[in-house]
């Protein structure tokens, strides 16, 4: 089973600061990595895909890059709204499994 | 709409059975897998398991194996995750996730059900 490990778990950022978060996989995973935004009492919802590719309307401070074990999850200019709990899945391999979460609190 | 639609929110005593449900609409449903994901209170998410509705195969995490049963009903487009002994360790919410690469185990989570709040208590 892949093991996928985010850092930081937890962050408090201000409004327009540049955000990283990353995910380590545990073996080799290619592009087979989707990033997830979950707010409190929502559902998941699909940010990016296969490490890089966009999501149609998803705001385009959200991007994406990696390949292998190493990704990274980049909002380039932080807004309030991004308050919430992110997620990285693989789907390389079987069974597919997420990252801990990453928190973002806004200051 | 692609959609997957969920049943609503059970309470139940420890070793009671219950079967909750996910529907799709919107799409070719028996093209793509659908995944069950359990988050626990305050926790993360975890894969819990997929299955193909065209033909019933059915790939279970190993944490989860033995512990719930999945199945589908293709001809009502509706897929289920059962219990037959409820612990409280259980409580928590179920999503199901529809898989995004058509006929193949693969890809993103890319559409997901509003969640199924499952409270087991005495």
């Amino acid at each position: 089973e892949v093991v996928l490990t985010q850092s930081p778990d937890f962050q408090s950022v201000t409004p327009k600061e540049k955000v990283t978060i990353t995910c380590r996989a545990s073996l080799i995973i290619g592009n087979g990595l989707h990033w997830y935004q979950q707010k409190p009492g929502q559902s998941p919802k699909l940010l990016i895909k296969y490490a890089s590719q966009s999501i149609s309307g998803v705001p385009s401070r959200f991007s994406g890059s990696g390949s292998g074990t190493d990704f990274t999850l980049t909002i380039s200019s932080l807004e309030a709204e991004d308050a919430a709990t992110y997620y990285c899945l693989q789907s390389t391999s079987l069974p597919q499994t997420f990252g801990q979460g990453t928190k973002l609190e806004i200051k | 709409e692609v959609q997957l639609v969920q049943s609503g929110a059970e309470v139940k005593k420890p070793g009671e059975s219950l079967k909750i449900s996910c529907q799709g609409s919107g799409y070719r449903f028996d093209f793509y897998w659908i995944a069950w994901v359990r988050q626990m209170p305050g926790k993360g998410l975890e894969s819990m398991g997929i299955i193909y509705p065209r033909d019933s195969d059915t790939r279970y995490s190993p944490s989860f194996e033995g512990q719930v049963t999945i199945s589908v009903d293709k001809s009502i487009t509706t897929a289920y995750l059962q219990w037959s002994g409820l612990q409280a360790s259980d409580t928590a919410i179920y999503y199901c996730a529809r898989l995004s690469t058509a006929l193949a185990p693969l890809g993103s989570f890319d559409i997901w059900g509003q969640g199924t709040m499952v409270t087991v208590s005495s």
